[in-house]
């Protein structure tokens, strides 16, 4: 299994402003995944994030709002731009081992006011 | 395009009950199902994964099915405790992506 930590753990911001959230892996991986979860809702996958290629965004989600980095096989970050109180979510990365296997990061509680 | 569905979407039991949480999915070309935990404000917790060769995985007291040609899975609890208390989410693995399902929020009563 793979060891996941994200920073900041949750924040809270201004309308209008950006944040970024990173992911660190302990061990190096090819695919790399942002979700959000909005209050009681299930995931929403954002984006594929490959290194060395561009993100893959989902439908509804576009480049712009969330510009993602995958500098190497063990990092990446989202961005969250321009956030609104509808930005309000905990934002989740993940990564594929083996066999598909997912695990997930402990998640970051984003607050917009 | 896939759909993941949950039923229950919340149940409550007492406490040493045996419980059987459903996952159904519209596609059954998926390469493996997986069953997650998720306690309140925190992060996903992978609890078993079904490849689409297999018919079911036990871990402890957890035991999951699948069914692909009816697009179904269950997750069994055996002898249910407070700790069980959570949300608990499957997910089916299509083309390259996850699809996560609704969820069942579970609640064992002390």
């Amino acid at each position: 299994s793979a060891v996941i930590s994200q920073k900041p753990s949750r924040d809270i911001c201004q309308r209008g402003t950006s944040l970024t959230i990173q992911c660190q892996v302990d061990s190096q991986v090819t695919m790399m995944f942002w979700y959000r979860q909005q209050p009681g809702q299930s995931l929403t996958l954002i984006a594929t994030a490959n290194q060395g290629s561009e993100a893959t965004y989902e439908s509804g989600f576009v480049i712009d709002k969330f510009p993602i980095s995958r500098p190497n096989l063990t990092f990446s970050t989202l961005t969250v731009s321009n956030m609104s109180p509808e930005d309000s979510s905990i934002y989740l990365c993940s990564v594929a081992g083996a066999r598909n296997e997912q695990f997930f990061g402990p998640g970051t509680r984003l607050t917009v006011l | 395009k896939q759909e993941v569905t949950q039923i229950p979407a919340a149940l409550s039991v007492p406490e040493g009950e045996n419980l059987v949480l459903n996952c159904s999915f519209t596609d059954s070309a998926i390469y493996n199902l997986q069953w997650f935990r998720q306690d309140p404000g925190k992060g996903l917790t992978s609890l078993l994964l079904i490849q689409s060769s297999q018919r079911e995985q036990t871990s402890g007291r957890l035991n999951a099915s699948l069914d692909k040609s009816s697009g179904r899975s269950t997750l069994y609890i055996a002898a249910s405790q407070p700790g069980d208390s959570a949300t608990y989410l499957c997910a089916v693995w299509g083309t390259y992506k996850y699809i996560f399902g609704t969820g069942t929020r579970l609640k064992v009563l002390a």
